[in-house]
This record gives structure tokens, C-alpha cells and sequence, in this order.
């Protein structure tokens, strides 16, 4: 596997249940991110970790709650969802954190809660 | 928070027409970047603009990034079926915050 790959690529899941989403980057970067993508709305970053340490959060609800076990992987896990957090959950990496840094999406996970 | 402006939101056009899309922000950005998004993948990096008035080439798309670094344009010449996609720009403030604009949906059709 080369790049950032993203498991699963599909989820539907009821309000009550508890999933996880994984992210594994194969290119040796130090930065991790999660992002959200909406219909009509900018992509949206939750969190970004730095050599495994989570250095933003950007107000997102506690409902969700992202793991950084070691540089190459991220998770985010998910319980008691609402229906309005059903979008395209992208994972990136870049090489450091900085703010202008290339990053490089995985293909997403598509999440429906129903 | 900042916001990127994209216009249009949606095109459509013919293989071979050229296109232009906008990107605008009342504040200036330190650098801005392009990404082009296909259908069920993640976005992949295009370009990266730094400097005002800076004009970059890649093949049929030319970027452009303003003179006072608030706006940016790509300008798609000959456009092909493989464009298509969801183009996004993004920018880093002065103060190192990162954001990505509202994105254009390209379709081209053959």
C-alpha cells in the first residue's frame, strides 16, 4: 500500500452505535489530520496531530474522539451520532505541521448515520 | 474564521472550452494552494502560490495568484473529460491558521 489509505470507505451506523474510522499513511510523515467534507460547506479540519501528539482541536463535538497510537496511524472514534454528522470523513498527512504544507488525503470514509 | 469565496460554485462545459475559476477572500493569505478532488477520492495538491502576483503553469492550467495576495484564478484551456473534479483553493493566513475555500464542481462533458 503506498499513500494514505482509509478503512472503511463506507459506514452506516444508528445513533446508539460505536465505530471507528482508521487512517494509515505510508509515507513516513510526522502530521495527521482529520477533516470533515459536507455538501456545500469547506472542508472542515477537527483535529491534527503532531508526532502523535494532538496540537488543534477545533471545537468538535465530543461525540467524536480521535487516537494517535503512533505516526502512522490515526483513528477517530465515533458514538451517539446525529444525523447531521453524516459527510465524507478525509484522513491527510503532510511531512510536518505547517500550515501551508502539502497534504495528502486518503479517499475518505463516507459516513451515514441514520 | 477567514472564508475562501469559489465561483463559480457549479460548471459545466463542453470538451475543449476554456474555463476560469475564482477564488476571493477580503484577507491576505501568506501562500494559497489549488486542489482538484475526483469523484470518491480525497483532494490531491495542484499548485502552491506564494507570491503576489505570481503566475504558475501546469500543462493546460494556469494559476494566478493576485497582487495583493486576497485572490486567486485557474484557467483551464482545451478542457478534457479527465478535469472534471472538485476544484478546491486553499489558503494560510498570517497567523499560520490553514483554511479551504467552498470548492467548484467541474464537469466536462465529452
Amino acid at each position: 500500500e503506498t499513500g494514505v489509505t482509509q478503512t472503511p470507505r463506507h459506514l452506516v451506523m444508528g445513533m446508539t452505535n460505536k465505530k471507528s474510522l482508521k487512517c494509515e499513511q505510508h509515507l513516513g510523515h510526522n502530521a495527521m489530520y482529520w477533516y470533515k467534507q459536507s455538501a456545500k460547506k469547506p472542508l472542515e479540519l477537527m483535529f491534527v496531530y503532531s508526532l502523535e501528539e494532538r496540537v488543534e482541536n477545533n471545537s468538535v463535538p465530543s461525540r467524536f474522539s480521535p487516537e494517535c497510537p503512533n505516526s502512522s496511524h490515526l483513528f477517530l472514534h465515533l458514538h451517539t451520532l446525529q444525523p447531521e454528522d453524516s459527510a465524507l470523513y478525509l484522513c491527510a498527512s503532510s511531512q510536518d505541521w505547517l500550515a501551508g504544507a502539502e497534504q495528502f488525503f486518503g479517499p475518505g470514509t463516507r459516513l451515514t448515520v441514520l | 474564521t477567514q472564508l475562501l469565496e469559489q465561483s463559480p460554485q457549479f460548471l459545466s462545459i463542453q470538451e475543449g472550452e476554456n474555463l476560469t475559476v475564482y477564488c476571493n477572500s477580503s484577507s491576505v493569505f501568506s501562500s494559497l494552494q489549488w486542489y482538484r478532488q475526483e469523484p470518491g477520492e480525497g483532494p490531491v495538491l495542484l499548485v502552491t502560490v506564494v507570491t503576489g502576483g505570481e503566475v504558475k503553469k501546469l500543462k493546460r492550467l494556469t494559476f494566478q495568484f493576485g497582487d495583493a495576495r486576497k485572490d486567486s484564478s485557474l484557467h483551464i484551456t482545451a478542457a478534457q473529460p479527465g478535469d472534471t473534479g472538485l476544484y478546491l483553493c486553499a489558503g494560510e493566513d498570517p497567523g499560520n491558521q490553514f483554511y479551504f475555500g467552498t470548492g467548484t464542481s467541474l464537469t466536462v462533458i465529452p
